[in-house]
């Protein structure tokens, strides 16, 4: 049981909009910044967004973030079929003084 | 290019140790906080330990603690995970993460390619 929580799985059809939810508590996200990391089959997790909303470079615009209290959402508009992956959210978590990871989203491209 | 190359791992017997190094560069180690991250087959992820920038800071999950040991030598741009009391669930890809700030909790910005640890007997 993670300790912020994903939907297991998300689909859409290729330029659609899809959004992955991120619920936690006050001792994480309600406090700090999330994370997304997105990592595509058989490879190492890449940062997608840092600080609740902000792109590294080299990560296009259509990838977004916000948060809003204890929850948070990646959004990821005109989908493509190279979006397929999984996603994962995390904090930092004072209850625990640590890393907390949500489960993680399959994303399918239909 | 900022690079975090793993190595150590392997297959080990249940009740013993592995010692993972991962080799950082393109980057001021000294000023960045780094964390391992464990990825158990067809799982997600999951934080193991992390560590300040001048190494006088460490966390660890309860997961790992009491069996675990996370260092770092500032002066090689190297990072350690001496695992003892090794357990079948402890068998994962073991990724090492930078962090983006100086601190042990700081949430993390480039991944290695990561090395895997196999507990069996």
């Amino acid at each position: 049981q993670s300790v912020l929580t994903q939907p297991p799985s998300a689909s859409a059809t290729p330029g659609q909009r899809v959004t992955i939810s991120c619920s936690g508590g006050s001792s994480n996200i309600g406090t700090y910044y999330v994370y997304w990391y997105q990592q595509l089959p058989g490879t190492a997790p890449k940062l997608l967004i840092y600080a609740n909303n902000q792109r590294p470079s080299g990560v296009p615009d259509r990838f977004s973030g916000s948060k809003s209290g204890t929850s948070a959402s990646l959004a990821i508009s005109g989908l493509r079929s190279e979006d397929e992956a999984d996603y994962y959210c995390a904090a930092w978590d004072d209850s625990l003084s640590g890393v907390v990871f949500g489960g993680g989203t399959k994303l399918t491209v239909l | 290019e900022v690079q975090l190359l793993e190595s150590g791992g392997g297959l080990v017997q249940p009740g013993g140790s592995l010692r993972l190094s991962c080799a950082a560069s393109g980057f001021t180690f000294t000023s960045c906080g780094m964390s391992w991250v464990r990825q158990a087959p067809g799982k997600g992820l999951e934080w193991v330990s992390g560590i300040s920038g001048s190494g006088g800071t460490t966390y660890y999950a309860d997961s790992v603690k009491g069996r675990f040991t996370m260092s770092r030598d500032n002066s090689k741009n190297r990072l350690y995970l001496q695992m003892n009391s090794l357990r079948g669930e402890d068998t994962a890809i073991y990724y090492c993460a930078k962090g983006r700030e100086g601190t042990a909790g700081s949430l993390f910005d480039y991944w290695g390619q990561g090395t895997l640890v196999t507990v069996s007997s």
